[in-house]
């Protein structure tokens, strides 16, 4: 079965620092990849997918991943951490024949200091 | 647009009580998924309609939780009758698309928080 591995559940950054969250993915084929934001109280949000397009891929809020095939890895950066950036992020992946079923990682919690 | 809607927002029982949350998709999406988070851990799939048709249940504990989405549209989940394991937050979404839509954006509601006592 396919999973999904987040290395840190809680990464602290100061504000303007590089935002580093890990995600790491077990399939012998590329899936679909995806990063969702979750705010306290509100549902998870797209920040943004790899769909076997570039493997370079721009979400908003400024956040950006790199799918690498070679080391099963689709890691999410933003280049200058901002106070609002505070929130939980999920890694997911949806396997390409499967009705678009998503498979969670368990979550990095990112806080930001001034 | 509006979003997807879920209620109640809480909800508080005891162990072998029965409890139903509600979910109102965003207007013509044809996939509807309830997902269960418990603390400290990303959203696992229950169950995932296409339409009002079960596409995948394979992690719904159907002792004591059902689902249903009549006509297409809204949904019901309950959980008949509630362990304190079941305490999370029970989370809706949808998206556009018919079966195989693999790579499909997924809308998510604000989530029903369930606590078991």
């Amino acid at each position: 079965a396919q999973s999904v591995t987040q290395l840190g559940s809680h990464v602290s950054v100061s504000e303007g620092a590089l935002v580093l969250l890990r995600c790491n993915y077990s399939s012998s084929v590329p899936p679909y990849l995806f990063w969702y934001v979750q705010y306290p109280n509100q549902g998870l949000q797209l920040l943004l997918k790899y769909t076997s397009a570039a493997t370079l891929v721009k979400g908003i809020n400024g956040f950006e991943a790199e799918f690498k095939k070679s080391e099963t890895s689709f890691h999410l950066t933003k280049p200058s951490a901002h106070m609002s950036d505070a929130a939980e992020y999920f890694c997911a992946v949806s396997p390409l024949i499967s009705y678009n079923k998503l498979i969670f990682g368990a979550g990095t919690r990112l806080a930001v200091h001034p | 647009e509006a979003g997807v809607a879920q209620s109640p927002r809480y909800k508080i029982i005891e162990k072998r009580q029965s409890v139903a949350f509600w979910c109102n998709p965003i207007s013509g999406h044809a996939t509807l998924y309830w997902y269960q988070q418990i603390l400290g851990q990303g959203p696992k799939l229950l169950i995932q309609f296409q339409n009002n048709g079960v596409v995948d249940d394979s992690q719904l504990p159907k002792d004591r939780f059902s689902a249903e989405r009549l006509k297409g549209v809204d949904s019901t989940l309950k959980i008949q009758p509630a362990k304190l394991e079941d305490s999370a937050v029970y989370l809706c979404a949808s998206s556009p698309g018919t079966s195989g839509g693999a790579g499909n954006e997924q809308f998510f509601g604000p989530g029903t928080r369930l606590t078991v006592l």
